[in-house]
Parts: C-alpha cells; structure tokens; sequence
C-alpha cells in the first residue's frame, strides 16, 4: 500500500492564480481531510470528507473548495490564491475500528505539500 | 478560541532524561486524546493515544497521563533519545462519529542533546 499521496510536493503561485492539491489513499478508508500547518499554528482542519460525495467545512474552509466524488480522492482546490494561504498542507484519511470493547479512531497523513504564493 | 492549549513550544532534553508535555483543553465533550509526532519533512504520525476512561496510558518509553477533572493530559517519553527530536503535537476529539475532526495543540519541539 502506497498509504495516503499528496501532490505536488512543491508549489509557487501568484496571487489570483487557482491550482489542485492532489490527494489520494488506497487504503479504503471512509473518512478524509485536509489540513494546514502553519509556524506556531499546529494543524487546522480545513474540510473533510465522511465519505464519497459528502464534504463539510472545518475551522478554516474559506478560500478552499473540496469534493469527493471517489473513496480514493479528495482534492482541494485554491479558487483565487492569496499570500495568506502559503502554508504546508497535509491530507489525511482515517477509519473507525472496534478493539478491546472501543471504537478507535487514527488519522494517517500524507507527506504535505509545501505551498508559496507570491 | 484555542481550544487544545499545548505548552512548551520548544523542549532540549538530554539523552536518557524525561521529555514531558502538557496539554489543556476547553470542551468537555472531547473524550478522545491522541499524540502525533512528526519528523521534519514528513506528515505527522500517531503515536500514542487515551480515552478518559484510563488515567494512563504507556506503550513502551511513551505515557499518556490524563486528568479528566483538570482537563489537562500530557505525554511522558522516558528515557529520550536522539531519535525522538521532533515536533509533537496534542489534540482532541469528540468521540463517536465524528473523532476525525482532530484539533490540535499548536505543538511542541522536542530536541534530545546527545
């Protein structure tokens, strides 16, 4: 399993130009999510994704579009970017499963992709 | 509203002390308590986890400990090592159904002096 891939790694843009972060994960997990990892900021969950054809926004959606129209892929898409929105941003898929009586959650990342835009 | 408080922002430990890192949280409805560490470059990976129901939590030199009325949790690696440089992150869920949406603690950098 190739677990969860992000591309590109690198990206510079000009602001107002859009572009698509890739996401993908073979591990058929139902749930998928993007964050963005600022200095001093931790993760911020962006949108996620419950499941094909389901999207909901997180703490910081605005200027993010998402969709899901397969398990695999979830990309985000940047309409207008904006000097604001230079950040790493990670993609992440999980899955709920049952163990010693409990339901556990772990959220697998993908390796980022390191965003500029000037 | 920062509602996973992490702190320190940075650590330097040496090799074979103990590396503790504190987290307090706001929402008493989170009931779900991971740990991610993640190495420069890299997406960040779990490491350990904890359900209020337990006070503790160890897997081999890494302990969550929990204090569900002070709302505070934290994460003990003993014995540290070089290896164990790298940026770990607090966060929190609400559980059943919904423990994907993560909110994380802003982080902390953990540097072991050989």
């Amino acid at each position: 399993n190739a677990g969860v891939t992000q591309t590109p790694k690198f990206q510079v843009l000009k602001t107002g130009q859009s572009m698509t972060l890739q996401c993908a994960q073979d591990m058929n997990h139902e749930y998928m999510s993007w964050y963005r990892q600022d200095p001093g900021m931790g993760l911020r969950l962006i949108h996620y994704s419950v499941g094909a054809g389901i999207t909901d926004q997180g703490e910081v959606p605005n200027g993010y579009n998402v969709s899901r129209s397969t398990t695999e892929d979830f990309p985000l898409r940047l309409l207008s970017a904006a000097p604001s929105q230079t950040s790493v941003y990670f993609c992440a898929s999980s899955y709920s499963h049952r163990g010693m009586g409990q339901t556990y959650n772990e959220q697998f990342f993908g390796p980022g992709t390191r965003l500029t835009v000037l | 509203q920062q509602q996973v408080k992490q702190s320190p922002q940075s650590l330097i430990v040496q090799k074979g002390g103990i590396s503790i890192i504190n987290c307090a949280y706001e929402n008493t409805a989170f009931d779900y308590f991971p740990w991610y560490q993640q190495f420069p470059g890299k997406g960040p990976a779990l490491l350990i986890a904890i359900r209020p129901d337990v006070s503790e939590k160890k897997e081999g030199r890494f302990t969550i400990s929990f204090n569900k009325s002070a709302k505070q949790f934290s994460l003990h690696i003993m014995d540290s090592q070089p290896g164990d440089s790298a940026t770990y992150f607090c966060a929190a869920s609400i559980y059943g159904g919904s423990n994907y949406k993560l909110t994380f603690g802003k982080g902390t950098l953990l540097t072991v002096n050989p």
